[in-house]
């Protein structure tokens, strides 16, 4: 299983598009990147999942390059409800890899 | 997305006790459903992979003996903390597979369990 590194924390302020990037250097052929984001006392819930380029939905956009070794989850407009811990992971969906959580990204979205 | 529902939400225990923590997928079949912990501030640990119709796989370092999983049906995983002690109150969070192509893994909402 690939192993993820993010950073610790972010700071932003309302309205402002935030961008977290995570490296995965020994990315795996048919891995595809997961993005979950956790709120105190839930569970974590999924955000976007790709397998290279670009991947949008009505929350996020995820930036792939050619080469796979990192992702970039791009959060556009972010409000203070998006205050979470974002995780990255990386598996392999055909084979219902067990996802290890690395520390998360901690982002903090000020007023 | 995908709905997955744990049951209890908290639950209160005396030590020495055993508490049963159950895991459904609601509107997909899950062959494969995973079992983490979570302590204040940390990340999910993964302490099990539950599989349909066979036995659990543990993750090194925990006690297989004293978290039982029962995987019995394709939208039921139970995990049940036998004896409990202080030391073992957490935050459960079960995750299940929805398999297939383009297979995601879906959260629920996590058990917060205290015993005291």
């Amino acid at each position: 299983l690939a192993k993820t590194t993010q950073p610790i924390s972010m700071d932003s302020y309302e309205g402002q598009e935030v961008n977290i990037t995570c490296s995965h250097n020994n990315i795996a052929t048919n891995d595809y990147i997961t993005w979950y984001q956790q709120f105190p006392s839930q569970g974590p819930r999924f955000i976007i999942q790709g397998y290279k380029t670009k991947v949008t939905n009505e929350v996020a956009s995820l930036f792939i390059p050619a080469d796979r070794k990192s992702s970039t989850l791009s959060l556009p407009r972010v409000s203070l409800s998006d205050t979470a811990v974002y995780y990255c992971l990386v598996g392999a969906p055909y084979n219902t890899d067990k996802l290890i959580f690395g520390t998360g990204t901690r982002l903090q979205v000020f007023p | 997305g995908a709905v997955v529902s744990q049951h209890p939400s908290w639950v209160i225990c005396k030590s020495g006790t055993s508490v049963k923590i159950e895991c459904r997928s609601l509107d997909f079949q899950a062959t494969t459903m995973f079992w983490y912990r979570q302590f204040p501030k940390q990340s999910l640990m993964l302490m099990a992979t539950s599989n349909e119709g066979s036995k659990a796989t543990y993750e090194q370092g925990v006690e297989k003996d004293k978290f039982l999983i029962n995987h019995a049906s394709l939208t039921l995983s139970t995990l049940t903390v036998t004896s409990a002690h202080p030391e073992d109150s957490s935050f459960y969070i079960c995750s299940a597979s929805t398999g297939g192509a383009g297979n995601t893994i879906y959260f629920g909402e996590g058990s917060w369990l205290t015993v005291v």
